[in-house]
């Protein structure tokens, strides 16, 4: 088992960029999910991949958008970055069960620590 | 949107207590996980439960899944200093299988 790896581990943008996070998933699972950590806070869904397509959305707007690819890494986007958006992001695998019915328990990978400025 | 409500917020305890903390939803949910997280890191799974009434346990880590679908609990037993870090509850609810929501968290602090 490799887990999951996200890179980087830390970034400093300025407000108005754009920036790209990766995660490669854990052996054998089938989705991926991303999330978003304030400080202080429970992590709040962003998005989840299946098949290389979104399957599911949160309360993020369209700014934050996602790609997975055939080896189920996957790549968080996020446009015209704000202030707010600095947080800890964090990507998570899981493997979806036989009739798409909910997921076996996520694997967080560390995370991203994003600071916008 | 669905919250989950995650209590105690803190615990301050002595090193050999036991501890128990719980989730409580408004929705049914048809899993519950159970998460710790150490500063800086991911959070790391402890227990996962799939079906009400489950009782599950991992180590000195105990939790169940409520009767009702929803709520969960976990208790540790005898806790030691590595135990500190912030504990999170996730659940997915029975009305969208692709998402997980997560508890504010508890933040437990064990004194030798």
């Amino acid at each position: 088992e490799t887990g999951v790896t996200q890179s980087p581990t830390h970034l400093i943008k300025t407000r108005g960029q754009q920036v790209t996070l990766r995660c490669s998933s854990q052996s054998g699972h089938n989705t991926v999910s991303w999330y978003q950590q304030a400080l202080g806070q429970g992590p709040q869904f962003i998005f989840q991949y299946y098949r290389e397509e979104e399957n599911g959305r949160g309360n993020f707007p369209p700014r934050f958008s996602g790609l997975q690819f055939p080896n189920y890494s996957s790549e968080l986007n996020v446009n015209a970055l704000e202030l707010d958006d600095s947080a800890l992001y964090l990507c998570a695998s899981s493997l979806l069960r036989q009739g798409g019915n909910g997921n076996y328990g996520y694997t967080f990978g560390s995370g991203t620590r994003l600071t916008v400025v | 949107g669905q919250q989950l409500n995650q209590s105690p917020q803190s615990m301050f305890i002595q090193e050999g207590e036991d501890v128990s903390m719980n989730c409580t939803s408004s929705s049914i949910f048809n899993t519950w996980l159970w998460y710790k997280q150490d500063p800086g890191e991911g959070p790391v799974l402890l227990i996962a439960l799939y079906k009400a009434g489950e009782l599950t346990s991992n180590g000195r880590l105990t939790a169940q899944f409520g009767i009702t679908r929803k709520d969960s609990f976990l208790n540790i037993s005898a806790s030691i200093p590595s135990d500190v870090g912030i504990y999170f509850c996730a659940g997915q609810p029975s009305y969208n299988f692709n998402k997980f929501y997560f508890g504010s968290g508890t933040k437990l602090n064990v004194k030798p």
